[in-house]
Order: C-alpha cells, then sequence, then structure tokens
C-alpha cells in the first residue's frame, strides 16, 4: 500500500497571506490527524478527522481549520499568516478513531516571511 | 489535560552500548503508549508501541517498558548501531482522545 502522502512538501508564504495543505492518508484509513513540529517543541496536535468529522481539536487559533472529504482527504488551512506559524505540518493517518497506530506522512515545511 | 514529558533531550552513546529514554506521563487513564523514529528530514516512523495491560515489549534490539504506578514508560536500544542515530518521540493517549507527545530525544550513536 502506498505510504501517507502530503502536498506541497515546501511552500513560503508572507505574513497574512493564508495556505491550505493537503494530506491523502492510506488506503482504507479513515482518520487522518493533522500536527505542528516546530524546534524545541516537539509535535503539537491540531485535529483529528474521522469520517469527515472534527473529533477533537487542539490549542491553536481558529487561523487553524480542517475539513476531511469523502474519500478521507484531508486539508488544513492557516489563514492570515504570522511568522510564528513555520514549522513542518505533518498528517498522520489510522484505520480507525482513537487509539490506533498512527502513519506519518513526509510533511509540509512553511516557512512565513 | 495530559503532560508528557521526556528526558534526556540529547543522548550520546558509543556504538554497541545501551541507549535509554525515559518519558513521564500525568493522566492515569492514558492507555497506549507509541514511540517513533524520526531521521533527519524524514517523516516519524513507530518504531515499537505498548498498551497499558503489558509491562514490557521487545522486537529484536529494542524494548519499551511501562511502569503505570510511576506513570512513566522507557524506551530500550541495545547493541546500538549508527544507523539509529535520530529523534525519538514518546508519545501517550490520553483520555483528551489525543495524542500528546514528549518533545524528543536527539540520539547519536559514535562508530
Amino acid at each position: 500500500k502506498a505510504g501517507v502522502t502530503q502536498t506541497p512538501r515546501y511552500l513560503i508564504k508572507t505574513r497574512g497571506q493564508q495556505v491550505t495543505l493537503s494530506c491523502s492518508p492510506i488506503s482504507g484509513h479513515r482518520s487522518v490527524s493533522w500536527y505542528q513540529q516546530t524546534p524545541g517543541q516537539g509535535l503539537q496536535f491540531l485535529f483529528e478527522y474521522f469520517s469527515e468529522t472534527q473529533r477533537n481539536k487542539g490549542n491553536f487559533p481558529g487561523r487553524f481549520s480542517g475539513r476531511q472529504f469523502s474519500n478521507s482527504r484531508s486539508e488544513m488551512n492557516v489563514s492570515t499568516l504570522e511568522l510564528g506559524d513555520s514549522a513542518l505540518y505533518l498528517c498522520a493517518s489510522s484505520l480507525g478513531a482513537g487509539k490506533e497506530t498512527q502513519y506519518f506522512g513526509p510533511g509540509t515545511r512553511l516557512l512565513v516571511l | 489535560g495530559e503532560n508528557v514529558e521526556q528526558h534526556p533531550s540529547t543522548l550520546s552513546v558509543q556504538e554497541g552500548d545501551s541507549a535509554v529514554i525515559k518519558c513521564t506521563y500525568s493522566d492515569s487513564a492514558s492507555n497506549y503508549f507509541p514511540w517513533y523514529k524520526q531521521e533527519l528530514g524524514k517523516r516519524p516512523q513507530l518504531i515499537i508501541d505498548i498498551r497499558s495491560n503489558v509491562g514490557e515489549k521487545k522486537d529484536q534490539r529494542i524494548a519499551v517498558t511501562l511502569n503505570k504506578t510511576a506513570k512513566h514508560f522507557s524506551l530500550h536500544i541495545t547493541e546500538t548501531q549508527p544507523e539509529d542515530s535520530a529523534v525519538y518521540f514518546c508519545a501517550a493517549w490520553a483520555t483528551g482522545n489525543q495524542f500528546y507527545f514528549g518533545t524528543g530525544t536527539s540520539l547519536t550513536v559514535i562508530p
């Protein structure tokens, strides 16, 4: 099976712009979670989607949003970008929701100038 | 919510020695603990996990131990090799229905 894929792999944006990141889970996986990874902070949970519904949301401002489509692909959107949003954004898919083994994508590295 | 602390943040060992990374958690209801390895520029990959009904799990040179009473779990790598050099993350599945990750341990195996 193909692994989790994310597009684009790299992005450069300026403050105030918005960005949309995409994640395609492993075939058959219905849950997609998003994380922000920054040096020294580890992985911070953004949100989880299962069957097109947001199951849980981390402690991030409303500028961060997401959605999941019927084919389980997920998108994450960040509006009004700030310098501090520069990070590696990882998505992870799992077969079901909850404490299932997660498989990570390669990430999208976002740089905000 | 859950709080996962990971130590040490950096670890250097000689090739062939053992490496131990420890994580503590705060939520006694946490019941699933995976460990991930992330090589430079690559995605985190699951290397081993343990559920709360088990005290120890081994997979070749890698083992994880769980002490529910003390609320800590540890990753043990024996006979380390240069290719073990990476950042290792622990995580805990908590009642908030999400994974909480440690801040990572950068392991360097010196040939």
